[in-house]
């Protein structure tokens, strides 16, 4: 099944310990994103890559890090999370040329 | 980046119509629209592609003018399965989607 599996869903952690959120993709996507919803702000894109090694900071990247070893993967790091951070993740894929969007189910993360 | 949509919310009766809005500051070279259910992740809807076209999905159509850079969603007879927040995202090169801050649509029987 074409899927975008993000792990762990749910996520408590303490401010300053540093934290990875997994996002995987089997469809073979050169595009992969990373976005945080909050209430009222909609979809914020963090960080982008286009392909393996390429990656570009979206509107807020400030706080977070990326990289794309391979091309299935592309995991979101908070070396020092804040409160701030608090937010529902969201990782996506997609083809070449303008294709949907295809979605992770959300990594909803609490920082205390 | 973010597009700009309106409205924020729209409460319609089953068998309404709405029309949601979405406008770019940039010129454009894609429009899509998603659909999310509440705690579950976007679903793609349709894009819409630089040249002004129309498409359709059962009920639900978008229109996108590039000229004005900007995009509406045709909800039409509504049902209560439409109930969500809608999102657009815009496309201004490199193949990067920015999305709106959505429109949460609820329809009432």
């Amino acid at each position: 099944e074409a899927q975008v599996t993000q792990n762990p869903r749910y996520l408590i952690t303490v401010t300053g310990k540093k934290l990875t959120v997994t996002c995987s993709q089997n469809m073979n996507h050169e595009y992969m994103s990373w976005y945080r919803q909050d209430p009222g702000l909609g979809l914020r894109q963090i960080y982008y890559s286009m392909n393996v090694e390429v990656t570009d900071k979206g509107d807020v990247p400030e706080g977070y890090k990326v990289s794309r070893k391979e091309k299935r993967n592309f995991p979101l790091i908070l070396e020092s999370p804040s409160p701030n951070q608090t937010s529902l993740y969201f990782c996506a894929s997609h083809d070449r040329g303008r294709s949907p969007l295809h979605f992770g189910n959300g990594t909803r993360l609490t920082v205390t | 980046q973010q597009p700009v949509q309106s409205p924020q919310a729209v409460i319609l009766r089953e068998g309404e119509d709405a029309v949601i809005n979405c406008s770019s500051s940039k010129a454009l070279y894609s429009v899509h629209w998603y659909r999310q259910k509440h705690g579950e992740a976007p679903v793609f809807l349709m894009i819409l592609l630089k040249g002004g076209e129309q498409k359709g999905h059962e009920k639900i159509s978008a229109s996108f003018n590039e000229k004005k850079q900007q995009s509406s969603l045709y909800l039409t007879a509504s049902q209560l399965s439409y109930s969500g927040t809608y999102f657009c995202g815009t496309e201004s090169g490199a193949n990067n989607l920015f999305f709106g801050t959505g429109t949460r649509l609820t329809v009432i029987p």
